[in-house]
Parts: structure tokens; sequence; C-alpha cells
């Protein structure tokens, strides 16, 4: 069965760059979530989407930002990247809940370095 | 606020030595539990969700049950590769489509052959 897709998997960056993570959800997903997890954390909800509008925000810093295209894809972006930025980036999809059972599938996630 | 706590942090259990994993929530209206299982620098691989009080779902050598205050996972006759990080995590009932999952820390499970 197809999984949610995110690339890159690994990214190195130095301070103050920019970075962009790109997410593919399962097929018919229309519900993309996205989430930090640190060394030794749990993951931290950082913002979703529901049919490209912008549904819930978390813990997001202001130097990212994130949307959803027409084809459902998303991709986060980060500025001016600072060296606690470094974590998994995971991205989670689903059925809307209301149509669904609620359940997020996570993508394998992508690496940030900050150097 | 939402809240999910686990315990124990950590458990090493011999191959064939079952226990029990806990997690205990606050939430505002529970939409639903979920539990994930998560290896070392991957994702979150759903295993089971429960939406009420008094349900159980089985998989394998796993079954979770759900209380209003709290969960488990039993863990029956554990294998080496039963060896993880679970994650325990919880939905609210909010309204629109803003289903976010707050998790707790996590149990690390190690089981020895």
């Amino acid at each position: 069965a197809a999984g949610v897709i995110q690339s890159p998997r690994h990214l190195i960056k130095e301070k103050r760059e920019t970075a962009t993570l790109k997410c593919y959800p399962i097929p018919r997903h229309d519900t993309v979530y996205w989430y930090q997890q640190g060394p030794g954390q749990d993951p931290q909800f950082l913002i979703s989407f529901y049919e490209k509008m912008q549904s819930d925000k978390g813990s997001i810093p202001d130097r990212f930002s994130a949307q959803q295209f027409s084809d459902y894809h998303s991709e986060l972006n980060m500025s001016s990247l600072e060296l606690g930025d470094s974590a998994l980036y995971f991205c989670a999809s689903s059925l809307e809940a209301g149509q669904g059972s609620g359940e997020q599938y996570f993508g394998p996630g992508t690496r940030l370095t900050v150097t | 606020e939402d809240q999910v706590t686990q315990s124990p942090e950590a458990l090493r259990l011999q191959e064939g030595e079952s226990s029990s994993l806990n997690c205990s929530y606050t939430v505002s209206g529970l939409r639903g539990l979920f539990w994930y299982r998560q290896d070392p620098g991957k994702g979150p691989e759903f295993l089971f969700t429960l939406y009420s009080a008094g349900e159980e779902k089985e998989k394998e050598r796993l079954k979770a049950t759900l209380t209003k205050k709290e969960s488990f996972l039993h863990i029956t006759a554990p294998k080496p590769e039963d060896s993880a990080t679970y994650l325990c995590a919880v939905q609210a009932e909010s309204g629109g489509s803003n289903y976010k999952l707050t998790f707790g820390k996590g149990t690390l499970l190690t089981v020895n052959p």
C-alpha cells in the first residue's frame, strides 16, 4: 500500500539558511499534519491543512510557513535556521476526521541538521 | 490543555515475559486514543485507535484497552523484534478538521533474547 512520502530524507543547512521540506500524502487523503521531533522527545504538532486551507496551528515559529497545494502535497518552508531547529520533521496524512477514523499515517521523516 | 503521560519511561523484558505499558490522559473530550510504534530514526507506525471506554483491540502479541482515564498496551510473550518506543497520543473533539495528535513521551521497550 502507498505510504506518505517525504523529501529530502536528510538535509544539512547552515545557520540563517533556508530549507524546504516536502510531503506527499497517501492517495485520497485530504489532510496533512506536520510534526517536529527533537532528540529523545515526543513529536510536537506544528501545523495542519485540510483541503488546501490551514486548519490548525501549534508551536510553529514565525520563521516557518507551510502550504498545501492542489494535488494535496504540502511544503514546510523554514527560514533563518537556528541550531535548535535540528530535528526530525514528520508529515502525517489522514482522511478528514469527519469522513474517516481520523487515523494519521506518518512518513519516514526528514532529518534536518543545522550547523 | 491536553496531556498524556506514559509509564514506565523504559522497560526491559526477557523474551516471553509479558507486561503492560500505561498511558494516562487528560483531554477536553476524547475523540480517539492512538498507539504508535517508533523505531529509531523512523516515523511512527500506526498500531491501534480506541474511541470509547471499554474498547479493546488486538494485533498479534499486542492488545490495547481503554478506560475513561487511561489506556494500556499489553504485550504477551514479547520477542526481540518488539523492541521499540511505543507512543500514545490523544485526539480531542474540537470540531472542524483540526484533529492534531498530542503525544506522550513514550515507553522505550527492550526485549532481550
